[in-house]
């Protein structure tokens, strides 16, 4: 079946602009994660929801970052007045419950450029 | 910030050696993954391992877990060429939400294996 797929797979933009990435899960799957990597570095928690609701933003950088899950299927982070540090490849994964025993699935990931 | 520390940071061997990687860890943890990375993107699951195992096995992949000195190994046998790649080791972070569960991963910052054929 299909996997957690994340649009666009790059994305390159000025400071100061908006932007949104998309994640689309596991088909089912009522977790989902979004992660940041930086180069050289390995990935680190953004939030967390469960089903519609974050149950977990405390990764969230400071309040330029928001990600919404509406009918708790695909989701969208969205990075306001971006900054060259905002530099990374967004990862999203999935998994079936959120259980701690859960594999996650993760995505391709979305580089972003920040210029 | 990152738990785990992974060790050595870039390792280099000859196809059908055996490739041995050590993850260090801070806190108490339910259970430790494994995971894969290929050219920077997306992380491949490859083994899970609770906190009251202490080995555990996958195909030419071996996993050891010792909670005393919270550290973790990972061992793959016979290398070929295609395990080249970046290997990370994930905890469950401090959860306050017990009742939810939700296992929130922190990574460490993974060594990078290179097997030269």
């Amino acid at each position: 079946g299909a996997g957690v797929s994340q649009t666009p797979s790059n994305k390159v933009t000025e400071k100061g602009k908006y932007v949104e990435l998309r994640c689309d899960p596991i088909s089912g799957h009522t977790a989902l994660y979004w992660y940041r990597q930086s180069l050289g570095q390995g990935p680190e928690f953004l939030i967390y929801f469960q089903g519609t609701g974050a149950a977990d933003d405390s990764g969230l950088p400071n309040d330029r970052f928001f990600a919404v899950r509406p009918e708790g299927s695909v989701s969208t982070l969205k990075i306001q007045r971006t900054e060259r540090g905002d530099s990374a490849v967004y990862l999203c994964a999935s998994s079936p419950t959120g259980a701690d025993t859960d594999t996650q699935y993760f995505g391709p990931g979305t580089r972003l450029t920040v210029l | 910030s990152q738990q785990g520390e992974e060790d050595p940071q870039a390792l280099s061997i000859q196809e059908g050696e055996n490739a041995t990687m050590n993850c260090s860890y801070k806190t108490s943890i339910n259970n430790l993954q494994w995971y894969r990375q290929n050219s920077g993107r997306g992380l491949v699951h490859l083994i899970l391992i609770r906190s009251n195992e202490r080995e555990k096995h996958s195909g030419r992949l071996r996993v050891t877990l010792d909670t005393s000195k919270k550290s973790s190994s990972l061992l793959i046998t016979a290398s070929r060429a295609a395990d080249t790649a970046s290997y990370f080791c994930a905890t469950d972070a401090d959860r306050p939400w017990i009742i939810q569960g939700a296992q929130k991963l922190v990574f460490g910052q993974g060594t990078r294996l290179t097997i030269n054929p």
